[in-house]
């Protein structure tokens, strides 16, 4: 079946260094991915998607692109700031006869960006 | 900007004890969703509905029961309240195949 593969965190990280988060899927057909993030004490917020192939994705710095070849959509981000902590899950759009939009989720990502 | 609401934000159960969930979405999504949240674990879809009327079980639908009387409600039952449904709670709302819209979660721990 589908499924989402991400790196397992914690990532720490300094305040303006460079952020990879790596993510890699399995579906069939043409999923649309996504990132979502979690702040603390807080539910999911889509942070961006891509809906095909070769799509880039970006949302306050972070950039993602859809690669079909390689079954990823690694997350990046230039400059990370401590207000960048968060949990950050990638997922893939499940559609089941067309007629709904469920996710399914990685397992999640935890980043600590210190000053 | 109600958004997805959620109720209660926390919950302690006894084992044995049933409770409802309550999730209301003002954003008249047709598409609503329950998760759970587990450590290390991600998300998972216990269920789901494209339409009031209209309910269907996700990844882990057992212990659980839904329905959708409303375009706006969305509660989750839970029957005879086990250990393992410790969890964080999710619930979520969608246009039809849009962003999906969260709730803060409710924590409920079953001793």
């Amino acid at each position: 079946g589908n499924s989402v593969t991400q790196m397992e965190g914690p990532v720490t990280l300094s305040e303006e260094a460079f952020l990879t988060i790596n993510c890699t899927y399995t579906a069939t057909g043409y999923p649309s991915l996504f990132w979502y993030v979690q702040y603390p004490g807080e539910g999911l917020q889509l942070l961006l998607k891509a809906t095909k192939a070769d799509d880039k994705g970006s949302n306050k710095g972070f950039e993602a692109t859809y690669r079909k070849e390689t079954t990823s959509f690694h997350l990046e981000k230039g400059s990370v700031q401590v207000s960048d902590s968060a949990v950050y899950f990638c997922a893939l759009s499940e559609s089941y006869g067309g007629a709904t939009n469920k996710l399914i989720f990685g397992t999640g990502t935890l980043l600590a960006v210190q000053p | 900007n109600a958004g997805v609401t959620q109720t209660p934000k926390f919950r302690i159960l006894k084992i044995g004890q049933s409770m409802t969930l309550q999730c209301t979405q003002d954003m008249n999504h047709n598409y609503m969703y329950w998760y759970r949240q587990d450590p290390g674990m991600g998300l998972k879809l216990i269920y789901y509905s494209v339409g009031a009327g209209i309910t269907d079980k996700g990844e882990v639908p057992n212990g659980y029961n839904v329905s959708r009387s409303t375009t706006e409600d969305f509660p989750l039952r839970l029957e005879l309240a086990a250990p393992s449904q410790t969890s964080v709670y999710f619930c979520a709302s969608s246009p039809q195949f849009g962003e999906l819209f969260f709730g803060e979660g409710s924590r409920l721990t079953v001793l």
